[in-house]
């Protein structure tokens, strides 16, 4: 079993739709979590880091953390094409190792 | 802004060749990576460096080595390309400690081994 599970895609949904991206984890260690965005042939960018559990948000986008069920998502609200995209979730212990843990990343189309 | 920036965007070698990645980071953070990024695979960590002159091995070392001479550079270096080695490559630095742990890559190098 993979430490990270992302949902492949692609995922397309009409432009203004909400979005909801998520990530499953089997480690309960992990304690901070990332989400980038990666245009085609592009470096992954970083929109939302968080740290532990709860709700984040930042303009269109949240970030949510349910440790309990060692879950993640990332929502965008009115989804526009321009963030047609992979999305992809990462996830580090913070302690013992600097290693990050990412997903495979999901496929976002958003339709005009 | 974080900014992290790599020698080239594209690079095409001939199988054999020694290539050189140059990757600099402009936050003074402690943390650099090497990952290569293949369809299917996601991201594989190759090295990484916590300090100046220290690394350690990722999951994929083999056929790669690293140096580490200034806090802001962190060089990959292929010691004879192979068309295995085609690839993008992403460059990433961290901080790590007082709640700040996140990480930023750079642009990539889409490296072609002929």
């Amino acid at each position: 079993q993979k430490e990270v599970e992302q949902d492949p895609g692609p995922l397309s949904v009409p432009e203004g739709a909400i979005v909801s991206l998520n990530c499953t984890y089997s480690n309960s260690a992990f304690q901070y979590f990332m989400w980038y965005r990666q245009y085609s042939r592009k470096g992954p960018e970083l929109l939302m880091y968080t740290y532990s559990s709860g709700n984040k948000e930042d303009g269109r986008f949240t970030a949510q953390v349910d440790k309990s069920s060692k879950y993640i998502s990332l929502f965008i609200r009115d989804s526009q094409p321009s963030d047609s995209a992979t999305y992809l979730c990462a996830m580090t212990i913070t302690s013992g190792t600097y290693k990050y843990i990412f997903g495979t990343g999901t496929r976002l189309k958003v339709l005009a | 802004d974080v900014k992290v920036t790599q020698s080239s965007r594209y690079l095409v070698k001939r199988t054999g060749e020694k290539v050189f990645l140059e990757c600099v980071q402009d936050m003074d953070h402690e943390n650099m990576f090497w990952y290569r990024q293949d369809p299917g695979l996601g991201l594989r960590l190759i090295y990484f460096s916590y300090d100046v002159k220290m690394k350690e091995k990722g999951d994929i070392p083999e056929g790669y080595s690293v140096s580490r001479e200034k806090k802001e550079r962190f060089s990959l270096i292929l010691e004879s390309a192979s068309t295995n080695q085609t690839s993008m490559y992403l460059c990433a630095s961290s901080l790590w400690g007082s709640s700040s742990y996140e990480q930023y890559f750079g642009p990539g190098t889409r490296l072609t081994v002929t």
